[in-house]
């Protein structure tokens, strides 16, 4: 089984424009995670997706983000315009309904000048 | 809401030895879930193990088990045998058994193998 797969890994923009992460979960899973680390924060949930709908986004910060999920094995978090307070690393996870347990990809880490 | 704690920012441990990371959260729930994740420096989150709050037994998994006390709120994680792989950040994390499919997790201790 690949995993969950992010791109790109690593992403160096500057102020003002926009950023695209994009995800891809395991096969089969029905929820997609979005998550958010940082120093100050820790690691927080940004929003979450079953069967393609989203279900809980309270946790996107604002309305420069946002998060769509065209079908089952894609997924993007757009953020724009950035800031450089939008600098951290992104998470994408997923699960199987019924499965407790999130595999988590490995990350998008962003830096936003 | 539920919160997560983990009191240990920092813990060493010598190669070999056994090592407990401690845990404790709070909630009015009496079904969910724990977690703990690794985190090592390549910034991944690995699952390492989890534990059902309706089963008693404590959760095992090789080198790394559970101190589960669901009176006390705790879930505790210790690792046997400590290797120089397993010097990571380690996170633990709640979730209902209902509703919300989230994860709230703690803020993490990081974990130094001395060899």
């Amino acid at each position: 089984d690949a995993g969950v797969i992010q791109s790109p890994r690593h992403e160096v923009t500057e102020m003002g424009q926009e950023v695209t992460l994009r995800c891809k979960p395991i096969s089969g899973h029905d929820y997609l995670f979005w998550y958010r680390q940082t120093m100050m924060r820790g690691l927080e949930l940004l929003i979450y997706f079953n069967n393609n709908v989203p279900i809980d986004d309270s946790g996107m910060p604002e309305d420069r983000f946002s998060a769509k999920m065209p079908n089952a094995s894609f997924s993007t978090l757009k953020i724009q315009p950035s800031e450089p307070r939008d600098s951290a690393v992104y998470f994408c996870a997923s699960s199987a309904g019924g499965q407790e347990t999130q595999y988590f990809g490995p990350g998008t880490r962003l830096l936003v000048l | 809401a539920q919160t997560v704690t983990q009191s240990q920012p920092e813990m060493s441990v010598q190669e070999a030895e056994t090592v407990t990371l401690s845990c404790t959260y709070d909630t009015s729930e009496s079904d969910y879930y724990l977690f703990w994740y690794k985190q090592p420096p390549s910034r991944q989150m690995i699952l390492v193990i989890r534990q059902e709050a309706y089963k008693q037994q404590n959760a095992t998994e090789n080198r790394f088990s559970v101190n589960f006390q669901k009176a006390a709120k705790s879930f505790s994680l210790k690792i046997s045998d400590s290797q120089l792989g397993d010097a990571a950040m380690y996170f633990c994390a709640y979730r209902t058994s209902f509703g919300n499919e989230k994860l709230t997790f703690g803020t993490g201790t990081r974990l130094t193998i001395i060899p």
